[in-house]
């Protein structure tokens, strides 16, 4: 089974200053997709960014970017120039590419907290 | 265009009881995802709707079960109901079973006392 593994409960940031969340996982499988997901208080989950594993390219969405390190199994998230609206619990996220039946579905990690200093 | 939506928002259970929740996916989304969140397990998956029929499960016992209609919405049942079920149950919907660009519901958020 894969497992995801935020090893930040929280993380506190000045506000316009950069911060990076890390997220590890373990998997088997080579075809796969990754995820970070933002959860305010408004219970939402948000898709904040979204990477194909067979893709090289780190992906980038405005101020949030990834590194994506597939031989190390680490998807850590930056964010860049940070604003108060992007306080909220943060989560990562594996999703098996293969499809069919079974225990499909997104993994998730435990999440991190993010807190931004005004 | 609206988005997911679950109804409803909250919902105050006894044990032994059971619970029907909603989820109305986004238009022209045909699958339908279940997650249970709690403080100590996280974000599980309970299971996926395509077509009507279900195509992933999680692990989770027989009490909890689902089905989704012609028109996409999809419900969760939870039979039985235990202190141990409280929690936010989210719904996420994507165009299908492949494609995995999710949009998530707010939840209901469900206590059982």
């Amino acid at each position: 089974a894969q497992t995801v593994t935020q090893s930040q409960p929280e993380m506190s940031v000045q506000e316009a200053e950069t911060v990076t969340l890390s997220c590890t996982y373990d998997t088997s499988e080579s075809d796969y997709y990754l995820f970070w997901y933002k959860q305010p208080p408004s219970r939402q989950m948000i898709l904040v960014i979204r990477q194909e594993a067979y893709k090289q390219q780190n992906a980038t969405e405005n101020r949030f970017s990834v590194n994506f390190q597939k031989a190390a199994k680490s998807f850590s998230l930056k964010i860049s120039d940070s604003q108060l609206g992007d306080a909220a619990m943060y989560f990562c996220a594996y999703r098996s590419a293969r499809g069919g039946g079974g225990a499909d579905g997104l993994t998730f990690g435990k999440g991190t907290h993010l807190i931004i200093q005004p | 265009k609206a988005g997911v939506t679950q109804t409803p928002r909250y919902l105050i259970k006894t044990r032994g009881q059971q619970v029907t929740l909603s989820c109305s996916p986004i238009s022209g989304h045909r699958s339908v995802s279940w997650y249970q969140q709690t403080p100590g397990q996280g974000l599980q998956f309970l299971f996926e709707y395509f077509s009507e029929t279900q195509r992933n499960k999680g692990n989770f016992p027989g009490r909890f079960s689902g089905r989704q209609f012609s028109n996409s919405r999809s419900e969760m049942n939870v039979s039985t109901l235990e202190l141990g079920d409280s929690a936010l149950y989210l719904c996420a919907s994507s165009r299908t079973n492949r494609d995995y660009g999710y949009t998530f519901g707010s939840g209901t958020r469900l206590t059982v006392v």
